[in-house]
C-alpha cells in the first residue's frame, strides 16, 4: 500500500492567493482527518470526515478555511486568502472504520509558507 | 475533557542510554493508547499501541504499558541509538464514540553518539 499521499510536498504562496492542499488516503480507510502542525500550537485537529461526511469541522480556524471529499479517495483543504499566519505544516491521516483501535496513519505532510 | 500530557522537552542523552517518556492521561472511558513518532520532514508514524488495561505496546525496541490505576502510559527503550532523535507524540483515541485523537504536545528526543 502506497500510505496516505499528499500534495503538493511544499508550497511558497504571498498572502491573499488562493492555496489548495490534497490527500489521496489508504484505500478502504473511510475516515479522513485534516491536522495543522506550528511549533507555537503544536497539533491541531481542523475537520475530519467518515464515508466523505464532514463530520467535525470545529477547528477550522476561520471561514478562509475550507475541505471537501467528493470522493473516497480524494479530499481537499483550500484556504481562501492565505494569510502569513497560516503557514504550518498541513498533514491528512486515514483510518478504517472497523479496527477497534483507532489508529490513524499519516501522511508527509505539506509545508504551507505564505509570504 | 480526555486529554493526554506528556513530558516537556527537550530531552538530551548519549548513545545506548535509557530513555523514559512519561505520558499520563485524563479520560472518562477506556480509550486505546498511542506512541507516534514523527523524524525530522516527515509525519507522524505509529510506534506502537495498547488497546486495554495491562497491554503491552511494543516495536523497535521501545515499549510502554497501559496502566489503568495510574493513568499512564510511559515510553521506555533500553538503549537509544542516534537514529531514535525525533518528536515523540503520546495520544489516546476512541472514547465515547468520538473519532478524534487527542495528542500530547510531543517530545523532542536528541541522541549524541
Amino acid at each position: 500500500d502506497a500510505g496516505v499521499i499528499q500534495s503538493p510536498r511544499h508550497e511558497v504562496t504571498e498572502m491573499g492567493q488562493e492555496v489548495t492542499l490534497r490527500c489521496k488516503p489508504i484505500s478502504g480507510h473511510d475516515y479522513l482527518f485534516w491536522y495543522r502542525q506550528t511549533m507555537m500550537r503544536g497539533l491541531e485537529l481542523l475537520i475530519y470526515f467518515n464515508n466523505n461526511v464532514p463530520i467535525d469541522d470545529s477547528g477550522m480556524p476561520e471561514d478562509r478555511f475550507s475541505a471537501k471529499m467528493p470522493n473516497a479517495s480524494f479530499s481537499t483543504l483550500k484556504i481562501q486568502p492565505s494569510e502569513p499566519r497560516d503557514s504550518a505544516v498541513y498533514f491528512c491521516a486515514s483510518r478504517a472504520g472497523h479496527l477497534s483501535s483507532y489508529e490513524q496513519y499519516f501522511g508527509p505532510g505539506t509545508r504551507l509558507t505564505v509570504t | 475533557g480526555d486529554s493526554v500530557t506528556q513530558m516537556e522537552g527537550p530531552v538530551t542523552l548519549s548513545e545506548e542510554a535509557f530513555l523514559t517518556i512519561n505520558c499520563t492521561y485524563t479520560a472518562t472511558g477506556y480509550p486505546s493508547l498511542f506512541w507516534y513518532v514523527q523524524y525530522p520532514g516527515e509525519g507522524l508514524q505509529l510506534l506502537l499501541k495498547a488497546t486495554k488495561a495491562d497491554d503491552k505496546g511494543s516495536n523497535k525496541g521501545f515499549e510502554a504499558t497501559y496502566r489503568k490505576e495510574t493513568t499512564s502510559f510511559h515510553l521506555e527503550k533500553g538503549s537509544v541509538q542516534v537514529s531514535d532523535s525525533a518528536v515523540y507524540f503520546c495520544a489516546l483515541s476512541g472514547l465515547d464514540n468520538n473519532n478524534d485523537m487527542r495528542f500530547g504536545a510531543g517530545t523532542r528526543l536528541t541522541v549524541k553518539p
